[in-house]
């Protein structure tokens, strides 16, 4: 089982919709980010966390640490949303975090005009 | 800042050449990490640095793959020799305490085998 679980795998939405990216994960965590991958490759940081909720702009994250869970929602969906959006959580260990971040498969969504 | 920089953005070689990627970090970040992306497995850490030292090469596919971080701007990622399986994106990435401070990826370097 990955630790890092992301659902669902593809998404296809009406311009306008909202949509709703979920990650599970099954280790403690200092963080959890939320990253964009556009059709030409760039990776790019949306949102970093380790609680409660953040918005910018059309998305807002959220974050459940007792559930080991966070959502990422884009409100007003439109075609240039389309891209990857890949969960990835820093892991807490022994008390301590080091550097490295566990990813998920990602989640390629399409917004359609 | 002109953001973590790539080089080359594009390598096409034959199994059994040496490759060599290179990544200049932002300025002031004190963290670089080596990520590999494939259709198959997602983005993988290969390894990381802090402070111009590495901290954690478990990521490392086997002996062909090598890295260093001369200095605190500069850092390289070798494989030598290369084969087939190696083809995919590579990614280099910086930041600052990274459990507490997003990371700035390159742009990639896209690498394929013959």
């Amino acid at each position: 089982k990955n630790e890092v679980e992301q659902s669902p795998q593809n998404l296809t939405a009406q311009e306008g919709e909202f949509i709703t990216i979920n990650c599970s994960y099954s280790v403690g965590i200092s963080a959890l980010h939320w990253l964009q991958q556009h059709p030409g490759g760039g990776i790019v940081s949306l949102f970093m966390l380790s609680s409660g909720k953040k918005k910018h702009g059309r998305l807002i994250a959220t974050i459940n640490i007792q559930e080991k869970h966070s959502s990422l929602h884009i409100t007003a969906s439109h075609p240039r949303d389309s891209a990857v959006y890949i969960c990835a959580v820093a892991p807490l260990y022994y008390g301590g975090s080091q550097g490295n971040l566990i990813f998920g498969k990602g989640t390629k969504l399409s917004v359609k005009p | 800042d002109a953001g973590v920089i790539q080089s080359p953005r594009h390598e096409v070689t034959e199994m059994g050449q040496e490759v060599t990627l290179r990544c200049k970090p932002i300025s002031g970040h004190d963290y670089l990490f080596w990520y590999r992306q494939t259709m198959m497995r997602g983005l993988e850490l290969l390894i990381y640095f802090n402070n111009n030292v590495p901290i954690d090469d478990s990521g490392m596919p086997e002996d062909r793959f090598s890295a260093k971080m001369p200095n605190a701007s500069f850092s390289t990622l070798k494989i030598q020799p290369s084969e087939p399986r190696d083809s995919a994106v590579y990614f280099c990435a910086s930041s600052l305490r990274p459990s507490y401070n997003e990371q700035f990826f390159g742009p990639g370097t896209r690498l394929t085998v013959l």
